[in-house]
């Protein structure tokens, strides 16, 4: 496709349960992003690859936390056992370069809910 | 800590008003700087991204100054229309990947 597409779009989750967060990149682009943005906050950045490469993931809140990108492609961000703290929209990001001089394109976004 | 902040939170104008957004960060060595848009419920998109070495970008009726010095950016809209209601978020790069958010600027341009 032409833009970052992100699935699914709104997902409720009951506190406990496992969620899983697919976005998939610009084709091309190198670096990948996730961001998690609470209601009426900017983004605050979770991790990045390059490539396939997990370079920073410094931003990750917990170890409930777990993102991938095993071809160096579409890229999943996991969260196990959910709690309502987690409840966020979490957003995607790529750019074509792997230095910091590229513009950034967003997904629409995955808006998590924990019940 | 490197933050970024905006100013004002809120901001509703008349149809046709020029207007300008603030952005302030705490460490002047950035490497660059990006304004995005965004509507609600959606993604952010991107408006316009200032390098280091550069003081202005422009793009049809947006502007976007970087001062370094003064910690600064501005976004400047010339004559607004309704359609530019959206918040308005700065990020800001200093080495590495992670790029700092502002909290926005919620504009609503009224007709």
């Amino acid at each position: 496709g032409a833009g970052v597409s992100q699935s699914p779009r709104y997902k409720v989750a009951k506190r406990g349960q496992d969620v899983a967060l697919r976005c998939d990149p610009i084709s091309g682009h190198v670096s990948l992003f996730w961001y998690q943005q609470a209601l009426g906050q900017g983004p605050e950045f979770l991790t990045y690859f390059q490539n396939e490469a997990q370079l920073d993931k410094s931003g990750l809140p917990s170890d409930r936390f777990f993102a991938e990108r095993p071809e160096g492609s579409v890229s999943t961000l996991k969260i196990q056992r959910t709690q309502q703290e987690d409840s966020a929209v979490y957003l995607c990001a790529s750019s074509l370069v792997s230095s910091g001089t590229g513009e950034l394109f967003f997904g629409e976004g995955s808006r998590l809910t924990v019940l | 800590k490197q933050e970024v902040t905006q100013i004002p939170a809120a901001l509703s104008v008349p149809e046709g008003e020029n207007l300008v957004l603030n952005c302030s960060f705490t460490d002047s060595a950035i490497y660059n700087l990006q304004w995005f848009r965004q509507d609600p419920g959606k993604g952010l998109t991107s408006l316009l991204l200032i390098q280091s070495s550069q003081r202005e970008q422009t793009s049809g009726r947006l502007n976007a100054s970087l001062d370094k010095s003064s910690g600064r950016s501005t976004l400047y809209i010339a004559a607004s229309q309704p359609g530019d209601s959206a918040t308005y978020l700065c990020a800001a790069l200093w080495g590495g990947q992670n790029f700092v958010f502002g909290p926005g600027t919620r504009l609503s341009v009224l007709p």
